[in-house]
Order: C-alpha cells, then structure tokens, then sequence
C-alpha cells in the first residue's frame, strides 16, 4: 500500500482565497483524522471521521474550516475565507479498528502558506 | 482535559549514547500510549503503541514503558546513531477518543 497520500504538498496563496486540500487513507483503514501543526501550537486535531462520518469537529477553529469524507478513499479539508493565521502543515491520518485501538498512520502533510 | 508534556524540548548526544526522551500526561485514564518520530519536513512515523494495559513495547533499539498511575510514559534509545536525528512526540489517547500529542522532543545525534 502506499501510504496515506495528501495533496498538494505545498500551497501558497493570498488571503480571501479558497484552499483545498486533499487526502486518501490507506485502503481499510475506517477512521480519519486531520490534524493541524504549528510550531507555537503543536499537533492540533481538527476533525476525525469513523466510517466517513464526522465523529468530533471540535477541534475545527472557525466555521472557515469544513471537512467532508464523501467516500472512504477520499476526505477534503476547505478553508474559505483562508487568513494568514491558518499558515500550517496540515497532515491527514488514518487507522483501523476504531479511533481508540489502532496504530496512527500519517501522511507527508500539505504545508499551507497564506499571504 | 488532557494535556501531555514533553520535556527537555531539545537534546544532543554524542553517538552511542543510551538515552531517554521523557513524556508525562495529566489524564490516566488513557486507551493508549504512543511515540512517533518525526523528521524534517515529513510527516510522523509510529515508532511504539503502548495499549493501557501493558507496561511496556519494544522495538530494536527502542523501548518503551508506560506507568499510568504516575502520568508517564519514556522512550529509551539504546546505542543512539546519527540516524536517529529527528522530533519524537508522544501522544496519548483517551475517553474523548482524541489523540492528545505532545510538542515534542527533538533529538541531535552527532557522530
């Protein structure tokens, strides 16, 4: 298997834009996680699915942020409006057996830069 | 709320150094432990899942232990290489079935 596989890598773009970004867990796998990482703030978990649906958005900061799971080889993370403080490395996880039983397994993370 | 706590924030060791990288948490109440290495500009690797009822895992050179009662987990590193240069985070799941991460211990090794 590859891997959880998130994209893009890198995105630059100006505030008031709209950002997408993308993720594929790893086949079986039937929970995801997105996760947000700053060097002031650490780790943060914005959002995790079970079997594609929303389980806990707490971690959401705005309503700017949305996240949708359609399918279970595919979840997207939206920012619109984005703001220069939602500059990160966003990394996307997966596991199976439940959220509270398995091994973590990330992808390489969409670093995020907002001018 | 849990809070996980990873200190010292930074370290550096001469090659072949044993050495142990400290993670203490506020909740007990934990499904499980686990540490992740993290290198530069990549995402994180699970190194060792310690589940709540076991004391301790092993990995080659890595083991790690689990005390609940006492809110702390290390990651020992035996024989440590310049490969092994990279952030280790620990991070510990509860009741919220939230994975609670630490911010890190990053880790020099120098040959």
């Amino acid at each position: 298997d590859a891997g959880v596989i998130q994209s893009p890598r890198h995105e630059v773009t100006e505030m008031g834009q709209e950002v997408t970004l993308r993720c594929k867990p790893i086949s079986g796998h039937n929970s995801l996680f997105w996760y947000r990482q700053t060097m002031m703030r650490g780790l943060e978990l914005l959002i995790y699915f079970n079997n594609n649906v929303p389980i806990d958005d707490s971690g959401m900061p705005e309503d700017r942020f949305s996240a949708k799971m359609p399918n279970a080889s595919f979840s997207t993370l939206k920012i619109q409006p984005s703001e220069p403080r939602d500059s990160a490395v966003y990394f996307c996880a997966s596991t199976s057996g439940g959220a509270n039983t398995g091994e973590l397994f990330f992808g390489e993370g969409s670093r995020l830069t907002v001018l | 709320k849990q809070e996980v706590t990873q200190i010292p924030a930074a370290l550096s060791v001469p090659e072949g150094e044993n050495l142990v990288l400290n993670c203490s948490f506020t909740d007990s109440a934990i499904y499980n432990l686990q540490w992740f290495r993290q290198d530069p500009g990549k995402g994180l690797t699970s190194l060792l899942l310690i589940q709540s009822s076991q004391r301790e895992q092993t990995s080659g050179r890595l083991n790690a232990s689990l005390d609940k009662s006492s809110g702390r987990s290390t990651l020992y590193i035996a024989a440590s290489q310049p490969g092994d240069s990279a952030t280790y985070l620990c991070a510990a799941q509860g009741g919220s079935e939230k994975l609670v991460f630490g911010k890190g211990t990053k880790l020099t090794v120098n040959p």
